[in-house]
């Protein structure tokens, strides 16, 4: 099953512009993770964000979490037509071995 | 980092016939793998967790005796797709918990897309 749902399903941009996707859920978390898939190819780990935490940067991407309200948002900014590709969130429960639950994604199109 | 290794990464076959797809824990053990399928332009679906030593447990709407799970070994499980029909056709991802068991990090493998003609 899947966790929760995530905005907007799709987006399109102009390069240089920042790209905000959004995710919501609906368990307790331990973490939440943000992947990217480019068409037909694998998953490409981003970014883990734990429970505790509120936000976090790696280059480009900034992540923020908010777990009063179950919801989660990425950040690409000064986007680049190679951040064209499919983003989804995936929730993890640490409750037993559990399986990580992915949203339904946002298509990501940066327009050169 | 701990690596997860699928196999066949492409595999196109005819209908009726079956497909067996395998998922490879390369550094570390793993007692339990999870199987994704994802349909085109949609989101991964969890189809069943594979237990080593063990029956898998399917997800609700997965057909066990079209999916078959084994996994023999710590470092490796099966995916079998018997009868395949091209109402199967798509790409099936596996993933496992690294070192640390129930908290440890969760890996993926690449990937096998499945065409059923």
């Amino acid at each position: 099953s899947q966790q929760g749902e995530e905005d907007p399903q799709a987006l399109s941009i102009q390069e240089g512009e920042n790209a905000t996707m959004n995710c919501s859920y609906k368990t307790s978390i331990n973490n939440l993770q943000w992947y990217r898939q480019n068409s037909g190819r694998g998953l490409v780990h981003l970014i883990l964000i734990r429970s505790n935490e509120r936000e976090k940067h790696s280059g480009r991407l900034r992540v923020t979490l908010d777990t009063s309200k179950k919801s989660s948002s990425l950040l690409i900014t000064a986007s680049r037509a190679a951040d064209t590709a499919s983003y989804f969130c995936a929730t993890d429960q640490y409750s037993g071995n559990t399986p990580l639950v992915f949203g339904k994604g946002t298509r990501l199109s940066v327009i050169a | 980092g701990a690596v997860v290794s699928q196999h066949p990464s492409r595999v196109i076959c005819k209908s009726g016939t079956s497909v067996k797809i395998e998922c490879r824990s390369l550094d570390f053990q793993a007692t339990t793998m999870f199987w994704y399928r994802q349909f085109p332009k949609q989101s991964l679906m969890l189809m069943a967790t594979s237990n080593e030593g063990s029956k898998a447990t399917y997800e609700q709407g997965v057909e066990k005796d079209k999916f078959l799970i084994n996994h023999a070994s710590l470092t490796l499980s099966t995916l079998t797709v018997t009868s395949a029909h091209p109402e199967d056709s798509s790409f099936y991802i596996c993933s496992a918990r690294g070192p640390g068991g129930a908290s440890g990090e969760l890996f993926f493998g690449e990937g096998s897309r499945l065409t059923v003609l």
